[in-house]
């Protein structure tokens, strides 16, 4: 069974700083990875989907890596500014199933 | 193209009580799915459906119904709700002629069973 973790469950970073969030997975038969952000009360906003064939995406401040070998994916997020602050899920995903981790939830302090 | 719209945004039960939650998508995808999130967890996949009149069960099916009678609906059946079934559910959907299976996911809806 595909079981997915993300650590630390929070973190809590001044403005400006340069962050790390971690997902890893026991199962490294994957299809694809997203990781999306989710603000309080609100849905899932996608923020990027890497492939297993690849090994990072980037988007703005945003760039995420994937090493299936060892099962693990990393978000990292340049510059950090208050409006960063939310959950962050990452998934990944198996005969068109996905199955999330806990998130991290990230505060970015002024 | 509203994407994936779920109704009602939030409802409170008792128990014992019914209910259906809505999802309809405009995007003509295939597949839909039913996800659970308990408080500070991830999601939970209940039920999908890869497309009209065919449904299979996921992680956490126990509690719940499914049919899929269109492309574009598939709603998410309660039929004796407990305390336990207290969640955000969210539905989502995506197209299996891209190469991604990126799932587009819709606001939620927020349940309190008492």
């Amino acid at each position: 069974k595909q079981e997915v973790t993300q650590i630390p469950a929070a973190l809590s970073v001044p403005e400006g700083e340069n962050l790390v969030l971690n997902c890893s997975f026991t199962d490294s038969a994957i299809y694809n990875l997203q990781w999306f952000r989710q603000d309080p009360g609100k849905g899932l906003t996608s923020l990027l989907l890497i492939q297993s064939s690849q090994r990072e995406q980037t988007s703005g401040r945003l760039n995420a890596s994937l090493d299936k070998s060892s099962g693990r994916s990393t978000l990292y997020i340049a510059a950090s500014q208050p409006g960063d602050s939310a959950t962050y899920l990452c998934a990944v995903m198996r005969a068109q199933k996905l199955v999330f981790g806990q998130g991290t939830r990230l505060t970015i302090n002024p | 193209n509203a994407g994936v719209t779920q109704t009602p945004k939030f409802r409170i039960l008792k128990i014992g009580q019914s209910m259906t939650l809505q999802c309809t998508q405009d995007m003509n995808h295939n597949y839909m799915y039913w996800y659970r999130q308990d408080p500070g967890m991830g999601l939970k996949l209940i039920y999908y459906s890869v497309g009209a009149g065919i449904t299979d069960k996921g992680e956490v099916p126990n509690g719940y119904n499914v049919s899929r009678s269109t492309t574009e609906d598939f709603p998410l059946r309660l039929e004796l709700a407990a305390p336990s079934q207290t969640s955000v559910y969210f539905c989502a959907s995506s197209f299996p002629g891209t190469s991604s299976y990126e799932q587009y996911f819709g606001p939620g809806t927020r349940l309190t069973v008492t």
